[in-house]
């Protein structure tokens, strides 16, 4: 069965520091990863995926992820934090013909000036 | 119309009543998800819609928990008879429905069982 885990619920950095979140995902097939991120009191929005092809995915608002298969990996990473990219970051596995969504716990992201 | 729209925003209810949440899907989107986010239990899905059909009903978590689609668009989420533990954000997310695309979420309806 596919899962996702993630690592640090709560990750602090400084502005202008670099950003590095952690996922490592268990799938018996190819599998299909995304990053979401959430603002608080808001829903979900799609920062970059991963389904075939390069395994180093750009995304948007700077932020980019290296799908590493030998590591079962999919870490987020931006080079240079801003204020506004504090919020909780969710990664996610495509399970099977639905489509539906496999999440990890998330990670929370302060920024700090 | 532009996004994934939920209603109501926030939703108190006392514990024992029944409760029904609305999602409105992007135009055009075949398939719909419906997912719950709670402190204890994180992003869970509850339940997968292609057109009016759920055949994926896996997440629900009990049987007070039910769903339907009609006209291929607007989805309900019913809650019978409402427990605390069902206080969660209630999450709606629709896909063009081939595989692997991206998942548009609603904002979600806060759900709070007094």
């Amino acid at each position: 069965a596919q899962s996702v885990t993630q690592l640090g619920s709560h990750v602090s950095v400084s502005e202008g520091a670099l950003v590095l979140l952690r996922c490592n995902y268990s799938s018996s097939v190819p599998p299909y990863l995304f990053w979401y991120v959430q603002y608080p009191n808001q829903g979900l929005q799609l920062l970059l995926k991963y389904t075939t092809g390069a395994t180093l995915v750009k995304g948007i608002n700077g932020f980019e992820a290296e799908f590493k298969k030998s590591e079962t990996s999919f870490h987020l990473t931006k080079p240079s934090a801003h204020m506004s990219d504090a919020a909780e970051y969710f990664c996610a596995v495509s399970v099977g013909a639905t489509n539906k969504l496999i999440f990890g716990t998330g990670t929370l992201l302060a920024v700090q000036p | 119309g532009a996004g994934v729209s939920q209603s109501p925003s926030n939703k108190v209810t006392e514990k024992g009543k029944d409760v029904e949440l609305r999602c409105d899907p992007i135009s055009g989107h075949t398939a719909l998800y419906w997912y719950r986010q709670s402190l204890g239990q994180g992003l869970e899905f509850l339940i997968y819609f292609q057109g009016n059909s759920a055949p994926d009903k896996s997440g629900l978590p009990s049987d007070r928990f039910s769903a339907e689609r009609t006209g291929g668009s607007v989805s309900t989420l019913t809650i019978q008879r409402t427990q605390q533990e069902d206080s969660a954000v209630y999450l709606c997310a629709s896909t063009l429905g081939t595989s692997n695309t991206e998942a548009f979420f609603g904002q979600g309806t806060r759900l709070t069982v007094v």
